[in-house]
């Protein structure tokens, strides 16, 4: 089974719409993230969090929310999708720092969702 | 501001030819280094990482990469290319004392038959 899964994989919905994103993992992480990738503009961090009373903002996280249910879970909320939230969203784990330099990140499979 | 470039957003070559996809990173400190493959319809699969041992570091599918601090480089490359080798490549690097890691743009290789 994989470590990091996301659900769905695939996801079309109407403006206005509210969406939520899930992302498990069992590899054991405290740390969790979610990027949006956009062809050209690689990953942007949306949101991230470093244990389940730690949530933090990423570089574009208006219009978006998160739920960090356990330490497991870690859930991408869209509250009223619109057409430029259209993109691949990946969820991603760390062990977190190692010398106290940020460590490497496992990633999940991918969500694509397309807001019509 | 730390940042990761990653020169030019497409490169191809052909299958046999030498592999190079160029990373460069913007710290004052030498940070922790890594190159993902990304195939298509597939998450981010890690492929070597740098953590301030060996400054030649091979991965899998007979990547490797050379850490240079006078150059603040961590080049990719790969002898002879495969088909399979077709895929997004990101670089990104942790710096001490960041929460996360940043990542390149990402560079999209094409193969040639």
């Amino acid at each position: 089974d994989a470590d990091v899964t996301q659900t769905p994989r695939n996801r079309i919905t109407k403006t206005g719409k509210r969406i939520m994103l899930e992302c498990s993992q069992t590899k054991g992480h405290d740390r969790m993230y979610w990027y949006r990738q956009d062809p050209g503009l690689g990953l942007r961090l949306i949101y991230y969090s470093f244990d389940v009373k730690d949530i933090n903002k990423g570089e574009i996280s208006d219009g978006y929310s998160v739920s960090r249910q356990a330490q497991a879970k870690f859930s991408l909320s869209l509250e009223s999708a619109i057409p430029n939230q259209t993109a691949l969203y990946f969820c991603a784990t760390s062990e977190g720092a190692i010398a106290g330099h940020p460590y490497e990140q496992y990633f999940g499979p991918g969500t694509r969702l397309t807001v019509t | 501001a730390q940042s990761v470039t990653q020169l030019g957003s497409h490169v191809s070559v052909s299958e046999g030819a030498l592999v190079l996809l160029r990373c460069n990173y913007s710290s004052s400190v030498p940070p922790y280094l890594f190159w993902y493959v990304q195939y298509p319809n597939q998450g981010l699969q890690l492929l070597l990482k740098y953590t301030s041992a060996a400054t030649l570091v091979k991965g899998i599918n007979g990547f490797e990469a050379e850490f240079k601090k006078s150059e603040t480089s961590f080049h990719l490359t790969k002898p002879s290319a495969h088909m399979s080798d077709a895929a997004e490549y990101f670089c990104a690097c942790g710096i001490q004392g960041a929460q996360k890691l940043v990542f390149g743009q990402g560079t999209r290789l094409t193969i040639n038959p």
